[in-house]
């Protein structure tokens, strides 16, 4: 299957710092998204971003498909950007809906 | 209305049960999905159905039982399980298969 790779594994912010979050991928790819999972266990769909560059509020991410990355990058973080973070890419050769997540980066925000 | 439900939000079973996992959208979606996840991991696929048709197994073991009664629920049932079938169950809907995921709060499984 494809390999999702996440870096970094952890990372302990302070509040107000930014932050650059990675997934790298070995093979073409149809699909990509990014999530949070909040300590509760909630997952929230943050980007669908197979390509391109989105943004919302602090967030942004960016897809260089072609290169086989994608980036999550986080502005003037907050508490509330605590928890888990996973990409999730759909390979091209595979079947709609088969998503595979990466290992996530866990994100602490000291206040 | 983005959401997801899922029920029971726990559940504890012995090794000799047979339970249920119910998820149910209202959102109009034709794809819905089964993860697994065990703590500190990533979610796991297990089941996709497109169009109320199963059209992903990955190999799940019998003793997990997808089915998909109509497009806005899906049950998961389950029997015999293992202990090490404990973890959060997460059922998630997409527009189409492939498309945005929108997850529910899960199932969190205890099996004894």
């Amino acid at each position: 299957g494809i390999q999702v790779e996440q870096s970094p594994p952890d990372l302990i912010l302070q509040e107000g710092a930014n932050s650059t979050l990675r997934c790298n991928f070995s093979d073409s790819v149809n699909n990509l998204q990014w999530f949070h999972q909040n300590p509760w266990g909630q997952l929230i769909n943050l980007f669908y971003i197979p390509s391109g560059t989105k943004q919302n509020g602090r967030l942004s991410a960016t897809t260089v498909a072609t290169e086989r990355y994608s980036l999550l990058y986080i502005s003037s973080s907050q508490t509330t950007d605590s928890g888990v973070y996973f990409c999730a890419v759909e390979r091209m050769t595979d079947s709609w809906g088969k998503f595979q997540f990466g290992a996530g980066t866990q994100v602490v925000v000291t206040p | 209305d983005t959401e997801v439900t899922q029920t029971p939000k726990h559940l504890v079973m012995g090794m000799t049960n047979k339970k249920s996992l119910k998820c149910e959208q209202h959102m109009g979606h034709r794809a819905m999905y089964w993860y697994k996840q065990k703590a500190k991991k990533p979610p796991e696929l297990m089941f996709v159905y497109s169009y109320e048709k199963l059209s992903i197994n990955e190999s799940v073991p019998s003793r997990f039982s997808p089915e998909c009664p109509n497009s806005s629920l899906l049950n998961l049932h389950l029997h015999a399980l293992q202990p090490e079938d404990s973890a959060l169950y997460l059922c998630a809907s997409s527009q189409e298969a492939g498309r945005t995921q929108y997850f529910g709060p899960g199932t969190r499984l205890l099996v004894l």
